[in-house]
């Protein structure tokens, strides 16, 4: 079955660029949905189809798929931007199914 | 507004059933795939089965195949998963998640505040 592969971790200063990385085979040709979840709360969409943004989501998150790896990049990272956040493709190969990476937890500093 | 709420659940036995209900408004129901995905506590996010929009197609991960059975009622607005033979590693926060799209291959743009169920003798 397919893997998507987060690091457990990323710490990043106020202000600065934080970039989470997801990486799976040829995950360049599938596409890939981003998650925030804060803690006791429900998962929030922040980025679909590789790099859409839905309504309400700040320009500072954005996305990007190629090759082996997807990125989420969020710019000017703020306080609140500290969760968990998950990425997600749909797998088709053998059967349709949902995978997702194991969450990576941004710490602001 | 979009909104989905879970209901049902709660305490099960292993090898018994529970069943859980997600009662969506705020938009036009029919038209869009449904999914339930779980957290275990203290894990990451793991998807359990999705609907489509019409309730013709429906897609279920390996570890519950066999066991746990997704429906929906348009005419009612509600998606029901049926869990049947429940384990312990079963014990998780269940989310019902609404697709950006009628068909499943889409991202969860809505996704409600979760339901706890808890597989325990």
């Amino acid at each position: 079955s397919y893997v998507l592969t987060q690091s457990p971790s990323v710490s990043v200063a106020p202000g600065k660029t934080a970039t989470i990385p997801c990486g799976g085979d040829n995950i360049g040709t599938k596409t890939v949905h981003w998650y925030q979840q804060r803690p006791g709360q429900a998962p929030l969409l922040v980025i679909y189809y590789d790099s859409d943004r839905p309504s309400g989501i700040p320009e500072r998150f954005s996305g990007s798929n190629s090759g082996n790896t997807a990125t989420l990049t969020i710019s000017r990272v703020e306080a609140g931007d500290e969760a968990d956040y998950y990425c997600q493709v749909w797998e088709n190969s053998n059967s349709r199914q949902v995978v997702f990476g194991g969450g990576t937890k941004l710490t602001v500093l | 507004e979009v909104q989905l709420l879970e209901s049902g659940g709660g305490v099960g036995q292993p090898g018994g059933s529970l069943r859980l209900f997600c009662t969506a408004s705020g938009y036009t129901f029919r038209n869009f795939a449904m999914s339930w995905v779980r957290q275990a506590p203290g894990k990451g996010l793991e998807w359990v089965s999705s609907v489509s929009g019409s309730g013709a197609n429906t897609y279920y991960a390996d570890s519950v195949k066999g066991r746990f059975t997704i429906a929906r009622d348009n005419s009612k607005n509600t998606v029901s998963l049926q869990m049947n033979s429940l384990r312990a590693g079963d014990t998780a926060v269940y989310y019902c998640a609404k697709g950006r799209l009628g068909i499943v291959d889409s991202a969860f743009d809505y996704w409600g505040l979760g339901k706890l169920v808890t597989v325990s003798s």
